[in-house]
Formats: structure tokens, sequence, C-alpha cells
């Protein structure tokens, strides 16, 4: 059984530039989850894909975007950036299942906004 | 609206030390809560959970109780390890479409051997 594995790992980008991150969940989950981590926070819901449906999302403008694919892997986009989207970028793959909630997340990829 | 508090940090402990991080929440009908662990470098690993009032969830030494009249969620130790060396972040998820997850600030914990 293999893990989330997200990628890049490190990234840098310049101010109004775009940015795709990607996530692989673990296998057999159905639902992928983003956050962004800034430094020394906690990590803020971005948006949840459930079936390659957005299935919520959080307090992010549009330029926050993202895509699930038939094989539960997972796209965020995020354009025209900004300095204060430098962050970790977290991706948590789980399995709609009830009330269980239980999320597996990846390593993460620090992005850097110049 | 939801949200979670925990005491900051940072907390410095000496091996076999007793450890309790407070956390508290506010939420809109049953939430499950969770306590998660960021080692250095590292993503998010899921340390327990409990799912209802009064649940205690345990792994690897770390305890915490669901308490539904307080708002709170204590994770505790009762005697810490170097490698215990990291930030533990508490969590509430509630449904929302699929579910939505909120996370406290994070709090670090260093151990001294």
């Amino acid at each position: 059984e293999t893990g989330v594995t997200q990628s890049p790992t490190h990234l840098i980008k310049t101010r109004g530039q775009q940015v795709t991150l990607r996530c692989s969940s673990q296998s057999g989950h159905n639902t992928v989850s983003w956050y962004q981590q800034a430094l020394g926070q906690g990590p803020q819901f971005i948006f949840q894909y459930y079936r390659e449906e957005e299935n919520g999302r959080g307090n992010f403008p549009p330029r926050f975007s993202g895509l699930q694919f038939p094989n539960y892997s997972s796209e965020l986009n995020v354009n025209a950036l900004e300095l204060d989207d430098s962050a970790l970028y977290l991706c948590a793959s789980s399995l709609a299942q009830g009330r269980t909630y239980e999320q597996y997340f990846g390593p993460g990829t620090r992005l850097t906004v110049t | 609206g939801n949200s979670v508090t925990q005491m900051e940090g940072p907390v410095t402990l000496s091996e076999e030390a007793f450890l309790t991080i407070n956390c508290t929440y506010t939420a809109t009908g049953y939430p499950s809560l969770f306590w998660y662990v960021q080692y250095p470098g590292e993503g998010l690993q899921l340390l327990l959970k409990a799912t209802k009032a009064d649940d205690k969830g345990s792994n690897k030494g770390f305890e915490a109780t669901y308490r539904k009249e307080t708002t709170s969620f204590h994770l505790e130790k009762g005697s810490v390890q170097v490698s215990d060396s990291a930030v533990y972040f508490c969590a509430l998820s509630v449904p929302a479409g699929g579910f939505k997850t909120i996370f406290g600030a994070g709090t670090r914990l260093f151990v001294k051997a």
C-alpha cells in the first residue's frame, strides 16, 4: 500500500505567475483535501474533491482551483501568485466512510513566491 | 462558527516529564476531534482521534478524552521522550459537503535529554 505523495518538493515562483501542484492519493482513497500551511501556523482548508467533483471549499479566492482525476490523483492550481501564497501546501487523502474523517497527509510542497 | 484554540508554545520538558497540551473547540453540531503530529520537514501524521463525547483516543502513550461539557480535547502523555519533539495540532472535522477540518495553530514541544 503506497502512501500519499506530492510533487514537486520545493518550488520557487515569481509574483503573477501560475503554479500547479500534484498529489497522488493513498490506494483505495476517493477523497482528497488540500491545505495551505503558512510558517508557524496550522493548516488552512482550501478545498476538497470527491469522485472528481469539488465537495467543499474554505475561504480562498477563485484563483485557487483544483482537479481530481479518475485514478483519484489531484492537482492544485494557483493563478496570479501573490507573495502571501508562500507556504507549505499539503494534500490529504481519505476514504469517505460515515463520520470517520481520518486523513492521511503527504509530505507537502514548499512554495516560495518572490 | 467552528474553531480550535490550543495552548501556545513552545513547551520545553525534560525527558520522562508529564505532558499536557490544552485544546478547546467551538463547533456547530457534533465534531470528530483529532490530534496530529508534525515532525521537522514532514507532513502531518494522525496521532489519535475521538468521534463522540467521552471517547478516549490513545496511541503511542498519548491520550485525549472528548469532553463535550467543557468542549475540550487535551493531549496528555505520562513520560515524554526526546523523540516526541515535534509540533502538535489539535483539529476538528465536521460535515460540510464531504467534511471540513479546522486546525489549531499548533504547539511546538521540545524534550531535553
